[in-house]
């Protein structure tokens, strides 16, 4: 079965900048989502087809996606960015939707 | 407003059954594919079941397969997942989720329902 790979920690300093990838086998030949989830909460799309913001969405969050890796970034990272984010894609070989681990991201 | 609310979860024992409902409302339900999603305790996403906008294409995570199916009524604007055989593996809060498109496949998850958790135990 396919499998996304997010390391499950990144750590950020509020203003600077946080990279949170997903590892996958030729990743960049699919799309990947991003879903920012906070504690008690659903999970929230921030970003769609590698690197599109859905509205309400801040300019600070960008995507890219290319070779093995898909990648989040949140420039400018303010303390309410703190969530655990989880990739996502679309398994044409399963048939099948794939989620990554998670990544816990830490704002201090 | 889009609003996606569940019911239907509960205690039930290993081997028993359970139906979930998502009431879906502020948007054309029919137009869009929808699927669940479930996070046990502590645990990370997993993508349980998804359905086209016309309820003619289905897709199912190994893990559930042969056991749930997700279904729509589109009359009703409302998604069920029925489960069976639920095994304390399933136990988890699962989520009711609408796609960006009709298609079930590549899907963007661009609303997500409040949660129902359904514990498995006896």
């Amino acid at each position: 079965s396919y499998e996304l790979s997010q390391p499950p920690s990144v750590s950020v300093s509020p203003g600077q900048t946080a990279s949170i990838t997903c590892s996958g086998d030729s990743m960049g030949d699919k799309f990947a989502c991003w879903y920012q989830q906070k504690p008690g909460q659903s999970p929230l799309l921030v970003i769609y087809q590698d690197n599109k913001r859905p509205s309400g969405i801040p300019e600070r969050f960008s995507g890219s996606n290319s070779g093995n890796t898909a990648t989040l970034t949140i420039s400018g990272t303010q303390a309410m960015d703190e969530a655990d984010y989880y990739c996502q894609t679309w398994d044409t070989r399963t048939a099948g939707v794939v989620f990554g681990g998670g990544t816990k991201l830490t704002v201090l | 407003e889009v609003q996606l609310l569940e019911s239907g979860g509960g205690l039930v024992q290993p081997g028993g059954s359970l139906r979930l409902s998502c009431a879906a409302s502020g948007f054309t339900f029919s137009s869009y594919a929808m699927a669940w999603v479930r996070q046990a305790p502590g645990k990370g996403l997993e993508w349980v079941s998804s359905l086209s906008s016309s309820g003619g294409y289905t897709y199912y995570a190994d893990s559930v397969k042969g056991r749930f199916t997700i279904s729509r009524d589109n009359s009703k604007n409302t998604l069920f997942l029925h489960m069976n055989t639920l095994r304390a593996e399933d136990t988890a809060v699962y989520y009711c989720a609408k796609d960006k498109t009709a298609g079930a496949t590549n899907p963007k998850f661009d609303f997500w329902g409040q949660g129902s958790l359904v514990r498995v135990s006896s």
